[in-house]
């Protein structure tokens, strides 16, 4: 197990597009988290599932995001018509219950 | 609504020059706090977990403390490898995540 894996690193989109970003968790791991940080800030709660089950929603999550994590396995998290303001590093983070939450590497998005 | 503050922001130290970052929390009923590390353009590395004041925790380096109001990271001896920003957040068990703090930019140099 090489920890929580994010893909892309990097994504650059043209403002009004839609992008999706994928986080493959430790695969024991059953809580599944979403963050957002930008530059010279904290990360901030958008997300949390546990197994399939999205159970929490940040006020940060507009109806322009998504997020699923089918099966219990994968998650994906969608922004629909991108906004200048939604560059952020979006970074996501699993855990066994409540212990050791580990973060990936993080996307990095850039609209112009 | 939960609160954590770092200080100080931003910390240069010559190499060898201890000092101790500091986290002050407001929150109801902490379940625990967490101290990580982030390097530039990467996730945060988790560091330690703190659950009850009094407790301490330590690695290589570093050795964080808790009291009932705040948290401290003290570096001893630091190297430039330890330059990086440490992030401070609490999990308190009413919602599902932990709450950050903006973190303390350090800088160690030769």
């Amino acid at each position: 197990d090489t920890g929580v894996s994010q893909n892309p690193r990097h994504k650059i989109t043209k403002r009004g597009q839609n992008v999706t970003f994928r986080c493959d968790p430790i695969s024991e791991h059953n809580r599944l988290y979403w963050y957002r940080q930008t530059l010279g800030q904290g990360p901030e709660f958008l997300t949390y599932f546990q197994n399939e089950a999205q159970l929490e929603k940040s006020r940060l999550l507009s109806d322009r995001f998504s997020a699923e994590r089918p099966k219990g396995s994968f998650s994906t998290l969608e922004i629909q018509r991108t906004e200048q303001g939604d560059s952020a590093m979006y970074l996501c983070a699993s855990s066994l219950n409540t212990d050791g939450y580990t973060f990936g590497s993080g996307t990095r998005l850039t609209v112009v | 609504e939960d609160q954590v503050t770092q200080s100080p922001e931003a910390l240069r130290l010559q190499e060898g020059e201890s000092s101790s970052l500091n986290c002050s929390y407001t929150v109801s009923g902490l379940r625990g706090l967490f101290w990580y590390r982030q390097d530039p353009g990467k996730g945060p590395e988790f560091l330690f977990t703190l659950y009850s004041a009094g407790e301490e925790k330590e690695k290589e380096r570093l050795k964080a403390t808790l009291t009932k109001k705040e948290s401290f990271l003290h570096i001893t001896a630091p190297k430039p490898e330890d330059s990086a920003t440490y992030l401070c957040a609490v999990y308190t068990g009413t919602a599902s995540k932990l709450t950050f703090g903006t973190g303390t930019r350090l800088q160690v140099t030769l």
